[in-house]
């Protein structure tokens, strides 16, 4: 189990450009979440996988932004035409669904995006 | 729509002491799964300690314990004999079980910066 990691780990971008960030979760948890969290707030959910597919999407996820997960494994959260707005720290978390107990999230370390 | 309040932004113990951290929390789903996540500084979330809400006993985990009050909606984590490496930011956080179909996201609150003094 090496744990759910994330690439880059810190992105710093120009306005207007777009940026790309890949998680990849723990080998054989099915679900994976996106969460996106500001300085000094809880994260916030953004989307999530259960497999290839995508279930559910947040308000907060503009147009702008758009998530796959092609294979059910890695997942990429690509933003378009950034905006200062945009700079956060943004989570990836997977889980095991369907064990019968809780769907326990195993985060990973973030990508943290500033947009000058 | 679920809403987890932390109140307290920011608490500070001495090693070795017992600290409380308070959560509220509004739903009206009966049965549900509560978490307190720890976000140590510049390093990645990690799970402390969960509870569901159709057990009446409180969870533990060494040090770590909740007072569940399911009426009162109310889930503070008790830490004991602080260590230096309990600073961090903690997390409450509520999920609905998968069971309803609903999409397990986890609502958090704001968090509480803990700090541990030597």
């Amino acid at each position: 189990d090496t744990g759910v990691s994330q690439n880059p780990r810190h992105k710093i971008t120009k306005r207007g450009q777009n940026v790309t960030f890949r998680c990849d979760p723990i080998s054989e948890h099915n679900r994976l979440y996106w969460y996106r969290q500001t300085l000094g707030q809880g994260p916030e959910f953004l989307t999530y996988f259960q497999n290839e597919a995508q279930l559910e999407k947040s308000r907060l996820l503009s147009d702008r932004f758009s998530a796959e997960r092609p294979k059910g494994s890695f997942s990429t959260l690509e933003i378009q035409r950034t905006e200062q707005g945009d700079s956060a720290m943004y989570l990836c978390a997977s889980s095991l669904a369907g064990g019968g107990g809780p769907d326990t999230q195993y985060f990973g370390p973030g990508t943290r995006l500033t947009v000058l | 729509a679920q809403t987890v309040t932390q109140s307290q932004p920011e608490m500070s113990v001495q090693e070795a002491e017992t600290v409380t951290l308070s959560c509220t929390y509004d739903t009206s789903e009966n049965n549900y799964y509560l978490f307190w996540y720890k976000q140590p500084p510049s390093r990645q979330m990690i799970l402390v300690i969960r509870q569901e809400a159709y057990k009446q006993q409180n969870a533990t985990e060494n040090r770590f314990s909740v007072n569940f009050q399911k009426a009162a909606k109310s889930f503070s984590l008790k830490i004991s004999d602080s260590q230096l490496g309990d600073t961090a930011m903690y997390f409450c956080a509520f999920m609905k079980p998968q069971n309803t179909g609903a999409n397990s996201k986890l609502t958090f609150g704001k968090g509480i910066t803990l700090s541990v003094r030597p």
